[in-house]
């Protein structure tokens, strides 16, 4: 669902399930994306990088995609778990990470055991 | 040290007061980087220290926000007069082009665990 004032769009699934969280971003010049988790009263935890000139990058359980046409991200979650739960945020950049990044609004994931 | 530190974890703060939240980057990272993250938000940039170059200003909300960086490293984001509405978590991240991310790339982007600014 889209984001209105304060409330996140929230993703909820079943444990062992594969989970996708989605993200717009706005700058078509953004060479260089991150994927954040945040955990409650933590700060954003690296996930998963892609450069603009990959389509898909695999890490541990999850995978991202990127399609620059529709400038369009997602993030896929393998065999979700409960420690999963927690906002994702992706972020993007135009200098490889040495400068200021742009982070979407932030999707909730909640896992049940 | 081996992830960034942000002192204090907690601060509540009266109306009007200033305050002060520090940041202690990963060492040898040359960019530093303030944000602040409302609840339910996601993180809204506010000053971008690169090196010994003048600083990327152009995210703090008013002129009540500065910060500062000594001798490129520890930095203290300054927020005068407090009001209501600077409650946040405001949050510090480090990177360098020196020390790569687990990628090998993405100059190791890097988070604090934020301060929690409650304006009372």
């Amino acid at each position: 669902g889209e984001s209105v004032g304060l409330h996140l769009p929230t993703l909820s699934v079943q444990e062992g399930d594969n989970s996708i969280i989605n993200c717009a971003y706005s700058n078509s010049a953004s060479d260089y994306f991150i994927w954040y988790k945040q955990e409650s009263g933590k700060g954003p935890q690296f996930i998963i990088d892609i450069r603009s000139n990959m389509d898909k990058r695999q890490g541990q359980r999850v995978t991202v995609l990127l399609n620059k046409t529709v400038k369009h991200l997602s993030l896929q979650i393998a065999a979700t778990q409960p420690g999963d739960s927690a906002v994702y945020f992706c972020a993007e950049n135009i200098n490889s990470g040495y400068s200021t990044l742009t982070f979407g609004k932030g999707t909730m994931l909640l896992v049940s055991p | 040290g081996a992830g960034v530190s942000q002192s204090p974890s907690n601060k509540v703060t009266e109306k009007g007061k200033d305050v002060e939240l520090r940041c202690d980057p990963i060492s040898g990272h040359t960019a530093l980087y303030w944000y602040r993250q409302s609840l339910g938000q996601g993180l809204e940039f506010l000053i971008y220290f690169q090196g010994n170059s003048a600083p990327d200003k152009s995210g703090l909300p008013s002129d009540r926000f500065s910060a500062e960086r000594t001798g490129g490293s520890v930095s203290t984001l300054t927020i005068q007069r407090t009001q209501q509405e600077d409650s946040a978590v405001y949050l510090c991240a480090s990177s360098s082009p020196h020390a790569p991310g687990s990628s090998g790339w993405g100059y190791g982007y890097t988070f604090g665990s934020g301060t929690r600014l409650t304006v009372v």
